[in-house]
């Protein structure tokens, strides 16, 4: 089946810094790529989606500034954490999604982001 | 607002029976529906989509059911076995660039 790529798998940073995470559809074109956060024994949040060449679309009570998406080509979507505080430790998870209505989406192993 | 249940965060049973999960949504209309698992640690794995007009879809032992009058989509694994347990979880999707969103999620054990 496809692959999605998310890298890195984990990452500690000081508070205060910015985290940046890549996400790649290795063998097919993601029109569409999806952000998701979750705590521990928490469901799947999303957080945005993103289409390819266009701003992101945020949910409701995500920070657009502190949370930058960037979908500059078919197969690669970024999600810069900016800033981070401890309260943005979690399982960040990102999928893509190819073109059509009957299409599934992968989903990359996650990234563990730990701040101290 | 759009709301997916899905009916208990926990589901215990033995190994060899049938395992039921169920997903109610609201204010949804799908065109289809997914079903992912989810072991801990790790992303979702896409295991069965089911459109509006199919009533039932089978993968191995896997069955899924689709009522769109009910707003319902029920998911049954036969003869569960231990490696079956992790957490399920369903997302209704109303068009080709709709977002994915999913209900809590349904933990299944299955015990041997």
């Amino acid at each position: 089946g496809a692959v999605v790529s998310q890298h890195p798998s984990w990452v500690i940073c000081k508070s205060g810094t910015s985290v940046k995470i890549e996400c790649r559809s290795l063998d097919f074109q993601a029109t569409t790529m999806f952000w998701y956060r979750q705590f521990p024994k928490q469901s799947l949040m999303l957080m945005a989606t993103s289409n390819e060449g266009s701003k992101a679309t945020y949910e409701q009570g995500v920070e657009k500034d502190k949370f930058l998406i960037n979908h500059a080509s078919l197969t690669l979507s970024t999600l810069t954490v900016t800033s981070a505080h401890p309260e943005d430790s979690s399982f960040y998870i990102c999928s893509a999604r190819a073109p059509g209505l009957n299409t599934e989406a992968f989903f990359g192993q996650g990234t563990r982001l730990t701040v101290v | 607002s759009q709301k997916i249940e899905q009916n208990s965060e926990a589901l215990n049973i033995q190994e060899g029976k049938t395992a039921t999960l169920t997903c109610n949504y609201t204010n949804y209309s799908p065109a289809y529906l997914q079903w992912y698992r989810q072991d801990p640690g790790r992303g979702p794995v896409f295991l069965l989509l089911i459109r509006e007009n199919e009533k039932e879809k089978r993968k191995e032992r896997l069955k899924v059911t689709f009522d769109t009058t009910l707003k319902q989509s029920l998911f049954h694994i036969t003869a569960s076995q231990p490696a079956d347990s992790a957490t399920y979880l369903c997302a209704p999707i109303t068009g080709a660039n709709s977002k994915l969103t999913f209900g809590k999620g349904i933990t299944l054990s299955v015990r041997p």
